[in-house]
């Protein structure tokens, strides 16, 4: 009953240095995204995929890469991290296409410090 | 492009009594879904209620429901019987269909405070 699951939960990185945030998901979902929040806002997308192998680009994806090799995983990468990039970021999935009630689910969150 | 407004940043409302959260929305797509989100203090997302713009009825789930106009582009969530466990912040969200929901844009949101 995993759901989406996002390691690592909390993370604390100095300026320039790399990371990947983990996403998996063990639904079978097809479709999966990327989502920062910084305070006092709502989510904003990052990147998406709408399928493995497939991948774009949301609303704030500068400074962020990410690679869909398979249905489960879907890894975000920090090439060289900014304090800017400090937010709670989130991971979710879904397999509806069409609509419908069909919901879409949350991982429970990477806080990321920047120093 | 899409956009969400949410114009009460808090909002406060007596145990047992109902609420009306508001959100208003702009979109060019034909089709689209609208989602509300419940956030916690503990932080994760928590899936209330969804609406899609062909859907001919308003969503019910439970104490939640959705009042859906779309000619004045407004998706209010109101919220039956308050419970404590009802504070949190409420999210908003558009997305437009053929796309699994994975491109949402969310409200700047709305602090619900339930009082005893």
């Amino acid at each position: 009953n995993a759901g989406v699951t996002q390691t690592p939960k909390f993370q604390v990185l100095k300026t320039g240095q790399s990371m990947t945030l983990q996403c998996a998901q063990d639904m079978n979902h097809e479709y999966m995204s990327w989502y920062r929040q910084d305070p006092g806002m709502g989510l904003r997308l990052i990147h998406y995929s709408v399928g493995a192998g497939i991948t774009d680009q949301g609303e704030v994806p500068n400074g962020y890469n990410v690679s869909r090799s398979t249905t489960e995983d879907f890894p975000l990468r920090l090439l060289s991290a900014a304090p800017s990039q400090t937010s709670v970021y989130f991971c979710a999935s879904s397999n509806d296409r069409d609509g419908g009630s069909e919901k879409l689910f949350f991982g429970s969150g990477t806080q990321l410090s920047v120093l | 492009a899409q956009k969400i407004t949410q114009t009460q940043p808090g909002m406060f409302v007596q145990e047992k009594e109902a609420v009306t959260l508001d959100c208003t929305y702009d979109t060019s797509d034909p089709s689209y879904g609208l989602f509300w989100y419940k956030q916690p203090s503990s932080g994760e997302m928590i899936f209330l209620i969804y609406q899609g713009s062909y859907d001919q009825q308003n969503a019910t789930e439970g104490r939640y429901s959705l009042n859906f106009q779309k000619a004045r582009k407004s998706a209010n969530l109101v919220i039956s019987a308050s419970q404590l466990g009802d504070s949190a912040m409420y999210f908003c969200a558009i997305t437009p269909l053929y796309t699994g929901f994975q491109k949402l844009v969310f409200g700047t949101g709305t602090r619900l405070l339930v009082s005893p």
